[in-house]
């Protein structure tokens, strides 16, 4: 159980392209989910918190209208890389929170490698 | 700020021993910290989740410490295999919210048969 699909895997497009990224959590509903970066060999790095039926949350330093997040069912979210650059090639992760209580575990996607030409 | 500390350089076992890997951390208090396996190209994967009020848990060949007075929190593996390799992360949660967890940057582990 607690199964999330994220696609696509991969992605090379042009400079200037806009993305988007499929987050879904397959057998249980997710209020929450997040959207994380990660460099080669390092952290992951949180983005945003999206809520179902709400404006996402960013963190500090993510601008909000170069990665626009949609929330729209229980089941779904997704990440747009707006005119994408090489600097925004990087692996991007989701996870979605069973349940609506913290001390949860965060269900994470395989994530999408995006190269951006 | 808070800050999370894993050992970046891997560590190499020999199949069969256990393995065990540090997680410090520094500037607060969390009320409970989780490990993630994680392996090339994928997303993490959840292990286990440990309390505040909680010095240990297992779940089969895991074992979790959580040492708040130390701000460290070790993670065992027993019998080790080659399987077990990959790279292990550990997160807490973030002080301004319980469902945000940071995340430290992860120390791989290679098991030799």
């Amino acid at each position: 159980g607690a199964v999330v699909s994220q696609h696509p895997s991969r992605v090379i497009c042009k400079s200037g392209t806009s993305v988007k990224i499929e987050c879904r959590s397959l057998d249980f509903q997710a209020t929450t989910m997040f959207w994380y970066r990660q460099f080669p060999k390092k952290s992951l790095m949180l983005m945003a918190t999206s809520n179902e039926g709400s404006k996402a949350t960013y963190e500090q330093g993510v601008e909000k209208d170069k990665f626009l997040i949609n929330h729209a069912s229980l089941t779904l979210s997704t990440l747009t890389v707006t005119s994408a650059h090489p600097e925004d090639s990087s692996f991007y992760i989701c996870s979605a929170m069973l349940g609506g209580n913290s001390n949860q575990p965060q269900h994470f996607g395989d994530g999408t490698r995006l190269s951006i030409l | 700020s808070q800050k999370i500390e894993q050992n970046s350089e891997a560590l190499n076992i020999q199949e069969g021993k256990t393995a065990t890997l540090t997680c410090n951390y520094t500037n607060y208090s969390p009320a409970y910290l989780q490990w993630y396996r994680q392996d090339p190209g994928r997303g993490p994967v959840f292990l286990l989740l440990i309390r505040e009020n909680e010095k240990e848990k297992r779940k089969e060949r895991l074992k979790v410490t959580f040492d708040t007075t130390l701000k460290q929190s070790l993670f065992h593996i027993t019998a080790s295999q080659p399987a077990d390799s990959a790279t292990y992360l550990c997160a807490l949660a973030g002080m301004d919210s319980s469902y945000k967890l940071i995340f430290g940057s992860g120390t791989r582990l290679l098991v030799r048969p």
